[in-house]
């Protein structure tokens, strides 16, 4: 069954909270993804990974920091958390070299910072 | 600055209508891909249909189609016989070969409901 699956669903933190986003597949795809998806922006890159400890930022990385220890998990972590990151969280991943026709979502991550 | 602009927030449809989405982009590239997506309402991503700028003709797929107009760098995806389920916000994705492809921009989407 190809899947990409994030957990937590939902998660209320505060201001000044350290968070965890955590992404898994199940497809051995080379490369995975962050976004972020904000009303009236659609979705924007954070981070994107091509494997195992190969990361490079996207087009918003200010604020973030991923991990990618294994092929099949890709973290997201926010160290201190800011009001301004409340969003969703989109993780996804790929065949690599491209295909984005082959790009496949997890159901999102809700974030709320207070 | 927006490289990947869809200009209407929202749009609705009755059912069995032709509906029209627009989209426009930015690039300076010779080889880019234009991808469209389908939120649904649990927020999952659920792939359309893609046109290259090397495809000589619009691109088909089941009920989705695309108007490509290259040189206005303008790209519509289009629905035929709408359904309630095609309800949900449509996004396009640029993708472009300096990143292999493995980048997406997306536009801001259009929020869709098409209503019996």
């Amino acid at each position: 069954d190809m899947k990409v699956t994030q957990m937590p669903r939902y998660l209320i933190k505060r201001m000044g909270e350290n968070v965890l986003l955590e992404c898994g597949q199940d497809m051995s795809h080379e490369t995975m993804y962050w976004y972020r998806q904000d009303p009236g922006l659609g979705l924007q890159l954070i981070y994107i990974s091509y494997d195992v400890d190969s990361n490079s930022e996207g087009d918003i990385p200010k604020g973030y920091r991923v991990s990618r220890k294994k092929r099949e998990h890709f973290s997201l972590i926010l160290d201190s958390a800011k009001t301004n990151q409340t969003s969703v969280y989109f993780c996804a991943s790929s065949r690599g070299g491209g295909g984005a026709e082959t790009l496949y979502f997890g159901s999102g991550t809700r974030l709320t910072v207070l | 600055a927006q490289r990947v602009t869809q200009v209407q927030p929202t749009g609705s449809s009755q059912w069995g209508e032709e509906v029209t989405l627009d989209c426009s982009y930015e690039t300076s590239e010779y080889f880019y891909c234009i991808i469209w997506y389908r939120q649904l309402f649990s927020g999952e991503m659920v792939f359309l249909i893609y046109q290259t700028s090397f495809d000589t003709q619009n691109q088909r797929n089941g009920r989705y189609s695309v108007v490509f107009q290259k040189s206005l760098k303008s790209i519509s995806l289009v629905i035929s016989a709408s359904q309630p389920e095609d309800s949900g916000t449509y996004f396009c994705a640029l993708s472009e070969a300096s990143s292999s492809f493995s980048k997406l921009v997306f536009g801001q989407g259009t929020s869709l409901s098409v209503v019996p």
